[in-house]
């Protein structure tokens, strides 16, 4: 198994512009997470879904920020307009149960800059 | 409001030496906790984890205490080697969470030097 997938690995953009960063879950997981890691705040949870329903989005910044499950295997995460204080690593995990102690695993990330 | 703190941001150790990073946490209603480790340009990826029900756990060379009380927890690497060089974080949830909702501390950068 590849593991989980994002895509772009690096994004490099202008203050304004709209980001789509995308995931790609493990095969057979139900449960997927976006997290936002920074020097500041470190490694915090934006939004997870289940079953692509969208079960708590309450970590979620401001209304720049949406993310979506067009399907089961498949996320992303937009921001738009992007602002400097966007910049940041973002990962998301996805997991095989929902309502366990399931591990999550994680993706390599998206080094996100906004200049 | 941290609810789970890492106050080391980085710690040295010999090889093999033991390694002792520490976490704590002030949410009462955490009652499962695990330690991720990060290598640079990699996501996090999961150690050890612990339920409130015990007090220790321990796998391989990586050992994990809980002392509810003080509402602490650490984890211990013994020997140390120079591949353990990496950010570990620890994470917790709790009964009160849907799912698996993980709350994570800042990180330590730990450096195991040869």
């Amino acid at each position: 198994d590849a593991g989980v997938i994002q895509s772009p690995r690096h994004e490099v953009t202008e203050m304004g512009q709209e980001v789509t960063l995308r995931c790609k879950l493990i095969s057979g997981h139900n449960s997927l997470f976006w997290y936002r890691q920074t020097m500041m705040r470190g490694l915090e949870l934006l939004i997870y879904f289940n079953n692509n329903v969208p079960i708590d989005d309450s970590g979620m910044p401001e209304d720049r920020f949406s993310a979506k499950m067009p399907n089961a295997s498949f996320s992303t995460l937009k921001i738009q307009p992007s602002e400097p204080r966007d910049s940041a690593v973002y990962f998301c995990a996805s997991s095989l149960v929902f309502g366990s102690r399931d591990t999550q695993y994680f993706g390599p990330g998206t080094r996100l800059t906004v200049l | 409001d941290q609810q789970v703190k890492q106050n080391s941001p980085s710690l040295s150790v010999q090889e093999g030496r033991i390694s002792i990073l520490n976490c704590d946490y002030t949410n009462s209603m955490f009652d499962y906790f695990l330690w991720y480790k990060k290598y640079p340009a990699e996501g996090p990826t999961f150690l050890i984890s612990i339920s409130s029900i015990k007090d220790k756990n321990e796998d391989g060379r990586f050992t994990v205490f809980l002392n509810k009380s003080a509402k602490h927890l650490s984890l211990h690497i013994v020997p140390s080697q120079p591949g353990d060089s990496a950010v570990y974080f620890c994470a917790a949830s709790g009964s009160n969470n849907a799912g698996n909702m993980l709350t994570f501390g800042g990180g330590t950068r730990l450096m195991v030097k040869p």
